[in-house]
C-alpha cells in the first residue's frame, strides 16, 4: 500500500514555541491530505483538509491561525501549532487520500507540550 | 449533524471466539465507509465499502454494509491475540472528508 511518512514522531517542546510536524507521501503524489487530532482512547478529529496549491479547509471549532497549514507540493504538507500551551499536547496524524475514497495514515506524531 | 456511532465501545473474547463489530452512521451525501484497525500508532486499513450487501473479506476479517439501514459490521473469526486493537468506522459524506466513530476497543485473551 501507499506510504504515508511523518516527522517527528514524537516532541516534547516548551509553552509558547512553535512545533512544526511534516507530513510526506513516499511514492506517490497527494493533492489531498488531512490532518487528524486524537486524544487518549478517543477517535480521530479532522482537524483540517490540505489541498496543494490552495488554503487548508479547517473544521469547524479549529483554530486557522493556532494550527498553521502548508502544502506546498504534492508530497509534503505541515502542520504548524503555533504558540503551543500543554492543552495541545496529542497525537496528531496526518493522512492522504490515494484513489477514490482510500485514505493512508502516516504513523503520527506525538506531541508534548511543558 | 453527521455522526457515526460504534458498537460495542469495548470487547473482551478469548482466542478462537468469532466477533461482530457495528457502526452505524447519519451522513449526509453518503460515499464510502471504511474500517481501520489502530493499535498503538495510526490506523491501518482495512476495507472500503460503497455498495450494500457486497461482503468484502480478508483473511478472516469480512465486513458488509447496508446502506437502507445506515449500517456496516466487521466480523473476525477464529480471533487470535494479535486482533487485540481498536477498529474504527470512518464515513465518507461525500466531500472527501471523513467522519469518524468512537471505536471499538477489542482485546482477545489467550
Amino acid at each position: 500500500g501507499a506510504v504515508v511518512s511523518q516527522h517527528p514522531s514524537r516532541v516534547i517542546c516548551k509553552s509558547g514555541t512553535s512545533v512544526k510536524i511534516e507530513c510526506r507521501s513516499l511514492d506517490f503524489q497527494a493533492t489531498t491530505m488531512f490532518w487528524y487530532r486524537q486524544f487518549p482512547k478517543q477517535s480521530l478529529m479532522l482537524m483540517a483538509t490540505s489541498n496543494e496549491g490552495s488554503k487548508a479547509t479547517y473544521e469547524q471549532g479549529v483554530e486557522k491561525d493556532k494550527f498553521l497549514i502548508n502544502h506546498a507540493s504534492l508530497t509534503l504538507s505541515t502542520l504548524t501549532v503555533t504558540s503551543a500551551h500543554p492543552e495541545d499536547s496529542s497525537f496528531y496524524i496526518c493522512s492522504a487520500r490515494v484513489v477514490e475514497e482510500t485514505q493512508y495514515f502516516g504513523p503520527g506524531t506525538r506531541l508534548l507540550v511543558l | 449533524e453527521d455522526k457515526v456511532v460504534q458498537s460495542p465501545l469495548s470487547l473482551v473474547v478469548h482466542e478462537g471466539d468469532t466477533v461482530t463489530l457495528n457502526c452505524s452512521y447519519e451522513v449526509t451525501n453518503f460515499r464510502s465507509l471504511l474500517w481501520y484497525k489502530q493499535e498503538k500508532k495510526a490506523p491501518t486499513f482495512l476495507f472500503m465499502l460503497t455498495s450494500s450487501g457486497i461482503e468484502k473479506k480478508s483473511g478472516r476479517l469480512s465486513s458488509i454494509l447496508d446502506k437502507k439501514e445506515l449500517f456496516s459490521i466487521l466480523n473476525i473469526t477464529a480471533t487470535q491475540t494479535g486482533d487485540s486493537a481498536v477498529y474504527l468506522c470512518a464515513v465518507g459524506p461525500g466531500t472527501y472528508k471523513y467522519i469518524f466513530g468512537t471505536g471499538t476497543r477489542l482485546k482477545v485473551l489467550a
